[in-house]
């Protein structure tokens, strides 16, 4: 199995732009999770789906982050417009039970906004 | 709310000593907690996955503890080694929701 993958690994924006960030899950796993981690508050949950549907946002920053499931292997998280402060490793990871059942992550993208 | 404290921050050992890294939770009402390992720059990799009715795992030189009632897990790495060297992550999950993470240990073992 080729695990989680993310894409870009890497991104680097100018404050203002939109940026989308991409995660295929591993098949067969019916959670998925956005996580960001920063030196300051370390890694924490954006938002996670179970089958496909938003199942807590509370982490979301605002309402410049909106992220999407269309189907069981693709999700994607879009900032819009981006901002300096946003700039972090963003982590998607999958598990293959609702309730619970280890998670497992991707690589990471970096984003960097200036 | 869930909070996750790992104690000490940094450690630093000699090669071929045993190690403890410890992981405090304050809501003891979790499903299962996870142990990763996090290289420099890289994604996280799960060591050990404890279910909220087990005591402990093993994995190789990795042993992974669990005292729910008292809100508090031990990660016991044996013979350590250079490679070793990483950010260990403590995370807790109640059911149904995402991973609550500690800040990490970073453990530099030298040779």
């Amino acid at each position: 199995d080729a695990g989680v993958i993310q894409s870009p690994r890497h991104e680097v924006t100018e404050m203002g732009q939109e940026v989308t960030l991409r995660c295929k899950p591993i098949s067969g796993h019916n959670s998925l999770f956005w996580y960001r981690q920063t030196m300051m508050r370390g890694l924490e949950l954006l938002i996670y789906f179970n089958n496909n549907v938003p199942i807590d946002d509370s982490g979301m920053p605002e309402d410049r982050f909106s992220a999407k499931m269309p189907n069981a292997s693709f999700s994607t998280l879009k900032i819009q417009p981006s901002e300096p402060r946003d700039s972090a490793v963003y982590f998607c990871a999958s598990s293959p039970r609702t309730g619970g059942g280890e998670q497992y992550f991707g690589p990471g993208t970096r984003l960097t906004v200036t | 709310k869930q909070e996750v404290t790992q104690i000490p921050a940094a450690l630093s050992v000699p090669e071929g000593e045993n190690l403890v890294l410890n992981c405090s939770f304050t809501d003891s009402a979790i499903y299962n907690l996870q142990w990763f390992r996090q290289d420099p720059g890289k994604g996280l990799t799960s060591l050990l996955l404890i279910q909220s009715s087990q005591r402990e795992q093993t994995s190789g030189r990795l042993n992974a503890s669990l005292d729910k009632s008292s809100g508090r897990s031990t990660l016991y790495i044996a013979a350590s080694q250079p490679g070793d060297s990483a950010t260990y992550l403590c995370a807790v999950r109640k059911a149904g929701t995402a991973l609550i993470f500690g800040k990490g240990t970073t453990l530099s073992v030298s040779s």
